[in-house]
């Protein structure tokens, strides 16, 4: 079956641009997570949705970040503004349930803002 | 500030033999724990688990033990195989939120 798919796969913006990066999760699961992995460091949490309710949005670093998933299956991250600083990749993950258990990522958008 | 930490960035082994991976945490509201490989360009696939309530989880060439006093876990490959060659991230859940470590780059040499 299909797993958890990005795209674009990489996107390069000037500062200053808007981007918007899409990700479709395995059908049917109810959790999806949005992470930022900047080089040589590990994924860090941004926003995490329970179907299409965005139940945390802690990890979002400015209000410049924005993310939704409004029928519940595909989301979208949107960067407004971008800066240098954004340049990381970001990884979609869904999960079947609501808690703990396994978390199936997506193969992640690459972001380079010049 | 980092929550769960992989101390060394990378690790050769010769294929056949073991590779040791290790990961410490400091959160102790961590409940589960999980590892992850990654080959480049793709995204992290799930490796082994294991909850809190237990001291080690084996699957196939893969165990991790938990030991909760010292808030540290490892990961065991035996034996170690060319395509275990990857970067290897811990992560810890509380509720629904994972954290990961910096991730460690196994190269398993011929």
């Amino acid at each position: 079956g299909a797993g958890v798919s990005q795209s674009p796969r990489y996107k390069v913006a000037k500062r200053g641009q808007d981007v918007a990066l899409r990700c479709d999760p395995i059908s049917g699961h109810v959790s999806l997570f949005w992470y930022q992995q900047a080089l040589g460091q590990g994924p860090e949490f941004l926003t995490y949705f329970q179907n299409e309710a965005q139940l945390d949005k802690s990890g979002l670093p400015s209000d410049r970040f924005f993310a939704e998933r409004p029928e519940g299956s595909v989301s979208t991250l949107k960067i407004q503004r971008t800066q240098q600083e954004d340049s990381a990749v970001y990884l979609c993950a869904s999960s079947q349930g609501t808690g703990i258990g396994e978390q199936y990522f997506g193969p992640g958008t690459r972001l380079t803002v010049t | 500030d980092q929550q769960v930490k992989q101390n060394s960035p990378s690790l050769s082994v010769q294929e056949g033999r073991i590779s040791i991976l290790n990961c410490d945490y400091t959160n102790s509201m961590f409940d589960y724990f999980l590892w992850y490989k990654k080959y480049p360009a793709e995204g992290p696939t799930f490796l082994i688990s294991i909850s809190s309530i237990k001291d080690k989880n084996e699957d196939g060439r893969f165990t991790v033990f938990l030991n909760k006093s010292a808030k540290h876990l490892s990961l065991h490959i035996v034996p170690s195989q060319p395509g275990d060659s990857a970067v290897y991230f811990c992560a810890a859940f509380n509720d629904y939120k994972l954290s990961f470590g910096a991730g460690t780059t196994v190269t398993v040499r011929a």
